[in-house]
């Protein structure tokens, strides 16, 4: 089975804009998370999608939002972006939440 | 409110030798942990778990412990070799608004010396 896809794999943007990131998660997995791994701070959890709805959410503020399409596929946008969301931005799938989550390599945001 | 914490941000050990990360937490209602590692540029990879029934779970050269009442988990690496150097994060699975969550430590650094 192919692993969790994310792309872009690297994504340099200015103060202000707004940016999209995609994830496909594994084949038959319906959960998608995503976390935020910034130096010192470890993965700061964003939210979870199950079957196209948001089923948890971490403390990040509205600029954060995402959404899951009925493939599973799931996409996470950040609006107004400040030179702190640069980060590298995880997405996990698992079958469902209560199964261990697995992994993409991470898009690298890096704002200027 | 960090409810898992990683407390050593970095660990040397020589190669063959023994290597113990440790990990705590603070919410009791935690039912899952797992053990994560995380080269550069890539995502983190699984790496063993265990439920809180269990005290012990065992994969190859790595083991993990848990003791409940101090709520405390650790993962043995024995023999290390300079291939484990990485950043190894634990995380604790609870149960929060109708859905399972997952909270990640802040990660230890492993470097084995060859």
């Amino acid at each position: 089975k192919a692993g969790v896809t994310q792309t872009p794999r690297y994504l340099i943007k200015t103060r202000g804009q707004q940016v999209t990131l995609s994830c496909s998660p594994i084949s038959g997995h319906r959960s998608v998370s995503w976390y935020q791994q910034t130096p010192g701070q470890g993965l700061q959890f964003l939210f979870e999608y199950f079957s196209e709805t948001q089923r948890n959410k971490g403390n990040f503020p509205g600029r954060f939002s995402g959404r899951q399409f009925s493939n599973s596929r799931s996409e996470m946008n950040v609006s107004t972006l400040e030179l702190g969301d640069s980060a590298l931005y995880l997405c996990a799938s698992s079958p469902t939440s209560a199964n261990t989550q697995y992994f993409g390599p991470g898009t690298r945001l890096t704002v200027l | 409110d960090q409810q898992v914490k990683q407390n050593s941000p970095s660990l040397s050990v020589q190669e063959g030798r023994i290597s113990i990360l440790n990990c705590d937490y603070t919410n009791s209602m935690f039912d899952y942990f797992l053990w994560y590692k995380k080269y550069p540029a890539e995502g983190p990879t699984f790496l063993i778990s265990i439920s809180s029934i269990k005290d012990k779970n065992e994969d190859g050269r790595f083991t993990v412990f848990l003791n409940k009442s101090a709520k405390h988990l650790s993962l043995h690496i024995v023999p290390s070799q300079p291939g484990d150097s990485a950043v190894y994060f634990c995380a604790a699975r609870g149960w929060t608004s109708g859905t399972y969550k997952y909270i990640f430590g802040t990660g230890t650094r492993l470097k084995v010396l060859a």
